[in-house]
């Protein structure tokens, strides 16, 4: 079936870890997407690419960094840099970079820290 | 004041009971909108898109009216598998595909 992963389901984090989330998909979609969702408020955009080996900033950079080697494939690392990583990370694509294209989302993974 | 603005609910509806939700965006040059659910503690999953003229799936009717800034969502004969948190989306014009999502409205529908 054609989707995207995202793995793992939880996660947890120790002080001054480094945590990477993976999102995998096979839709064939160029564009690609990192959200954080905090209870009672709309997603916010951490990432995005919008085609292979270029990302830019989305409104809540700091303290995440991404890469996108492979069309398929956009990890989202959590530094230690981010005091407050709690949070439900979601990963999305589309197929292309214009507005009326919506965005299809991966199942989500949960980050706590320990 | 948020980009996007919804009424957090939530709705508590008795089954077969229509339902509407409102929302309002700041951006007049926003140029697509979307309506998406969220089940709790899953992801978001598109709802359907809403165009000028009004669209209509099944029962869920989405009405924009760009003039006000303001889109809507109209479920009718409500199922207890509606109860979700509905999220209205908005896309702005220019550059990427960025989208604004509102908080969202929780539905409860009970029998």
């Amino acid at each position: 079936d054609g989707g995207i992963t995202q793995s793992p389901k939880y996660l947890f984090r120790k002080e001054g870890q480094n945590v990477t989330l993976s999102c995998e998909q096979n839709l064939n979609h160029d564009a690609m997407y990192w959200y954080r969702q905090d209870p009672g408020q709309g997603l916010r955009l951490i990432y995005y690419s919008q085609i292979v080996n270029d990302f830019q900033k989305g409104d809540i950079a700091e303290g995440y960094s991404v890469s996108r080697e492979k069309k398929e494939s956009f990890p989202l690392t959590v530094t230690s840099a981010q005091k407050n990583p709690t949070a439900f990370y979601l990963c999305a694509s589309s197929i292309g970079d214009r507005g009326n294209q919506p965005q299809h989302f991966g199942d989500g993974t949960r980050l706590s820290i320990l | 004041r948020k980009e996007v603005e919804q009424d957090p609910g939530p709705f508590n509806v008795p089954e077969g009971a229509t339902v509407a939700f409102n929302c309002t965006y700041s951006n007049s040059a926003s140029q697509s909108f979307f309506w998406y659910r969220q089940d709790c503690r899953k992801e978001p999953k598109l709802l359907m898109s809403v165009y000028s003229s009004g669209n209509e799936d099944g029962r869920f009717t989405a009405q924009l009216n760009r003039a006000s800034q303001y889109i809507s969502l109209l479920i009718r004969d409500s199922k207890l598998s509606d109860s979700a948190t509905y999220l209205c989306v908005v896309s702005r014009s220019g550059g990427y595909n960025k989208l604004i999502f509102g908080a969202g409205t929780r539905l409860a529908v009970h029998p």
